[in-house]
């Protein structure tokens, strides 16, 4: 059974850093590509960042381009966001997915919120 | 910038059936856009039903099913069952490692 469970969130102030983990479990983690999705309380779903199985190519969406980072560890079955310059807007549940060939994702772990606040 | 649209909510019977669209403000979704379907109730995960189109998740029962309608994906649910209130939201293969999700259907069983 494919499992994804993520960890990291918490309170954190504006301007501050945060890492994000997902431990994957259940299915050949070096062969799949992964996502973070995000959702704000109360919104809908948002893409912030993909990665290729070997993590050679990474992508973002604009909101979070140059402030977060992507990363897999693939002898430790764990992925990875690393977000700096945190801002309110920033807050959600942080959802980190395996996909299909084409990205979408198909396998979601429970997520992990995070809270951007002074 | 291309949008993707759904409907904001619909309402089904029980037992009945219902179909939710999801387009683009500017041109026709595709195969090429690798339509998926994802399912949330409140406070829970998202969870898959759909991809490419027309795949099932694995465990997702045949009452959904996904395909092109004109210039749309679409998902149908037949059957409908109380438990089937939920978010649904649609999510396109835009290029390279991007996806966009549409801003989700609210769908109410009564």
């Amino acid at each position: 059974e494919v499992q994804l469970v993520e960890s990291g969130g918490g309170l954190v102030k504006p301007g501050e850093s945060l890492r994000l983990s997902c431990a994957a479990s259940g299915f050949n983690f070096r062969s799949y590509s992964m996502n973070w999705v995000r959702q704000a309380p109360g919104k809908g779903l948002e893409w912030v960042s993909s990665i290729t199985t070997s993590g050679s190519l990474v992508y973002y969406a604009d909101s979070v381009k140059g402030r977060f980072t992507i990363s897999r560890d693939n002898t430790e079955n764990s992925l990875y966001l690393q977000m700096n310059s945190l801002r309110a807007e920033d807050t959600a549940v942080y959802y980190c997915a395996r996909v299909s060939g084409q990205w979408v994702p198909v396998n979601w772990g429970q997520g992990t919120l995070v809270i951007v606040s002074s | 910038q291309t949008v993707v649209t759904q409907e904001s909510s619909f309402s089904v019977s029980p037992g009945g059936t219902v179909t939710l669209t999801c387009g683009l403000t500017s041109g026709s979704v595709s195969t090429s856009y690798y339509p998926g379907w994802c399912q949330q109730t409140p406070g829970q995960a998202p969870r898959t039903l759909i991809y490419s189109t027309d795949t099932r998740s694995s465990g997702v029962p045949d009452r959904f099913s996904g395909s092109i309608l004109g210039n749309k994906a679409a998902l149908t649910i037949t059957g409908a069952q109380a438990h089937d209130e939920s978010d649904y939201y649609c999510v396109l293969f835009m290029g390279g490692g991007s996806v966009v999700f549409g801003e989700g259907t609210k769908l109410t069983v009564l």
